[in-house]
């Protein structure tokens, strides 16, 4: 099983910084790898694919990067409906395994 | 409008039995993947289960094989999830999601409740 780490657990910002999210996978997932936003109380919703394809109606703020086993998920202003928490997840390999999650919060 | 919607879930007793439903409208069902995917309360996301567009093609989490059960009827565009021997860890919502290049459509979930 290909095991996601993400990182930071919590990321602390304010509203007009640069956010920069991890995710290291233990095995490469080649380009394989999807980033998905949670918000308190409502279902997933896919942000990029595939490493750096943005998902549609998607800002541009979002930008994905990596492959192998280094990715990275950037927000290059944020916005106050950005802070939520935030997924990776591989479809490499069966399992298709998520990260832990990081939790992007106002500071 | 692309629309997912999950029915099925409650409150069960360890050991027992549960099917949920998800209900897919706005699209061409059948040619999709689909999915479920699971969060328990206050933790993260957690895969359970995928089917390929005919039903012939099944995956599931190791914490679920031989106890859960994934399977569609693309005439009714519906998926399904039986879930037997339903433990207290089993306790979560689950969402259906459509998978296409990631998993681009979520129903609202549904909530199971695994306790005596």
């Amino acid at each position: 099983e290909i095991v996601l780490t993400q990182s930071p657990a919590t990321l602390s910002l304010s509203p007009g910084e640069r956010a920069t999210l991890s995710c290291r996978a233990s095995q490469s997932v080649s380009s394989y790898l999807a980033w998905y936003q949670q918000k308190p109380g409502q279902a997933p919703r896919l942000l990029i694919y595939d490493a750096y394809n943005r998902a549609t109606g998607i800002p541009a703020r979002f930008s994905g990067s990596g492959s192998g086993t280094d990715f990275t998920l950037t927000i290059s202003s944020l916005e106050p409906e950005d802070f939520a928490v935030y997924y990776c997840q591989q479809r490499s390999n069966w399992p298709h395994t998520f990260g832990q999650g990081t939790k992007l919060e106002i500071k | 409008e692309v629309q997912l919607v999950e029915s099925g879930g409650g409150l069960v007793q360890p050991g027992g039995s549960l099917r949920l439903s998800c209900a897919a409208s706005g699209f061409t069902f059948s040619n999709y993947w689909m999915s479920w995917v699971r969060q328990a309360p206050g933790k993260g996301l957690g895969w359970v289960a995928n089917l390929n567009q005919d039903g012939s093609d099944k995956y599931y989490a190791d914490s679920v094989k031989g106890r859960f059960t994934i399977s569609r009827d693309n005439g009714k565009n519906l998926l399904y999830l039986q879930m037997n021997s339903l433990r207290a860890e089993d306790t979560a919502v689950y969402y259906c999601a459509r998978d296409r290049d990631g998993k681009d459509v979520w129903g609202q979930g549904t909530t199971v409740t695994v306790s005596s």
